[in-house]
């Protein structure tokens, strides 16, 4: 069966300091992993997907994620945050019903202090 | 093009009545996923929905329904809505189990 855990349930950045969400999964195959990002009263967005291909994945607005076999992480990191960051992201492993059956971290909420 | 859209995006219902959620996906798509999410819960798969046919399930009671029409649109159904059923309900989009999937707003129900 496939899962993922979301290492930190809160994380609390300064404006311009970097962002490191962390995910483990759990998968009895070659996964695919991707990052949906929630802004409050909004749908979710995709911000990259990994699909066995390079293992350094780039998203939108300066994210990106590594996928590592060794240690089943595929953490979430920027660089620099931005006050617009703030938002509840989610680690995801697809299911065995292929990507339309998707299985959701828990959730990490991202705070962004000036 | 147009994302997906869910109407209505707000819903109050008794319980023991019965619901109906409306989901358009995004032209060309086949694909039409339900997701429930709730504080306690997080997001729960429902089922997905492929050219008329659900092709995969979620671990929800009978209650839980939905179909598929010609033109891709889905609509999923709640019947003898419980207490627990309050949640905001999301519907997703792709143009086939091998392409990512693209989420609509959601239509938020509560259930008194």
């Amino acid at each position: 069966a496939q899962s993922v855990t979301q290492l930190d349930s809160h994380v609390s950045v300064s404006e311009g300091t970097p962002v490191l969400l962390r995910c483990n999964y759990s998968s009895s195959y070659s996964p695919s992993l991707f990052w949906y990002v929630q802004h409050p009263n909004k749908g979710l967005q995709l911000l990259l997907k990994y699909t066995s291909a390079a293992t350094l994945v780039k998203g939108i607005n300066g994210f990106e994620a590594e996928f590592k076999k060794s240690e089943t992480s595929f953490h979430l990191t920027k660089p620099s945050a931005h006050m617009s960051d703030a938002a509840e992201y989610f680690c995801v492993v697809s299911g065995a019903g292929g990507y339309n059956k998707l299985i959701f971290g828990a959730g990490t909420r991202l705070a962004v202090h000036p | 093009k147009a994302g997906v859209t869910q109407t209505p995006r707000y819903l109050i219902k008794t319980r023991g009545q019965q619901v109906t959620l409306s989901c358009s996906p995004i032209s060309g798509h086949r694909s039409v996923s339900w997701y429930q999410q709730t504080p306690g819960q997080g997001l729960q798969f429902l089922f997905e929905y492929f050219s008329e046919t659900q092709r995969n399930k979620g671990n929800f009671p009978g209650r839980f329904s939905g179909r598929q029409f010609s033109n891709s649109r889905s609509e999923m159904n709640v019947s003898t809505l419980e207490l627990g059923d309050s949640a905001l309900y999301l519907c997703a989009s792709s143009f086939d189990s091998l392409t990512e999937q693209y989420f609509g707003p959601g239509t938020r129900l509560t259930v008194t």
